[in-house]
């Protein structure tokens, strides 16, 4: 899987929007951008993924480049409950899901009340 | 969404001992499995894959022997640590895909906490 490489921190507050930034510029066209986060002594939960428009659902909006080497996973109005490790992770399109998944060193979201 | 439910969430055992953690898809089959291993204040490494019905697939550096897996059935895997030591000890976490593609999310255990003493 392709490289991502994401901030090691970021503070926020509550109730304000975060934005998260991940850059993958060896990114290739057939690779999936997924996030997942990863609270306290939880195991990770999907966020979001996407191709190529931006995408939106109940937890987060994912806006990705026009050159697709960089993504922003955005969370609308932080919450004390989305404090954790988010993770930006490529995933190349292979039609079975028989491979596990490459997580770097993700984004510590630390968000203040 | 789907639901992974792993157990125990915590076990602490004698160095030297075994232990088994069992990883099930609760409303969904899953004909593969991935167990990860997460030490302190790092991300997730992908242990092995887990194949219903045959044999389980290691990475590098994994050691076969002593992280017997078993995936007798679509909704159960099993992970045993034979021989355990301290350090063994780490955050165990698996999960699973609904089978309809390499792009729909992973859905992961709530992960076990081993300790070896």
């Amino acid at each position: 899987d392709a490289k991502t490489t994401q901030p090691n921190s970021m503070e926020s507050n509550e109730e304000e929007p975060v934005h998260l930034p991940c850059n993958h510029s060896t990114i290739s066209g057939t690779d999936y951008i997924h996030w997942y986060r990863q609270l306290p002594s939880q195991g990770p939960e999907y966020v979001i993924h996407g191709l190529t428009s931006n995408v939106n659902n109940r937890m987060a909006s994912l806006a990705i480049a026009e050159d697709r080497k960089s993504s922003t996973l955005i969370l609308h109005r932080a919450t004390l409950r989305d404090a954790a490790v988010y993770y930006c992770i490529l995933r190349e399109y292979s039609g079975g899901g028989a491979d596990g998944l490459t997580f770097g060193k993700g984004t510590h979201l630390i968000i203040q009340p | 969404g789907a639901v992974v439910s792993q157990h125990p969430s915590r076990v602490i055992c004698k160095s030297g001992t075994s232990v088994k953690i069992e990883c099930r898809s609760l409303d969904f089959q899953a004909t593969t499995m991935f167990w990860y291993r997460q030490f302190p204040k790092q991300s997730l490494m992908l242990m092995a894959t887990s194949n219903e019905g045959s044999k389980a697939t290691y990475e590098q550096g994994v050691e076969k022997d002593k992280f017997l897996i078993n995936h007798a059935s679509l909704t159960l895997s099993t992970l045993t640590v034979t021989s355990a030591h301290p350090e063994d000890s780490s955050f165990y976490i698996c999960s699973a895909r609904v089978q309809n593609g390499a792009n729909t999310e992973a859905f992961f255990g709530q992960g076990t906490r081993l300790t070896v003493v």
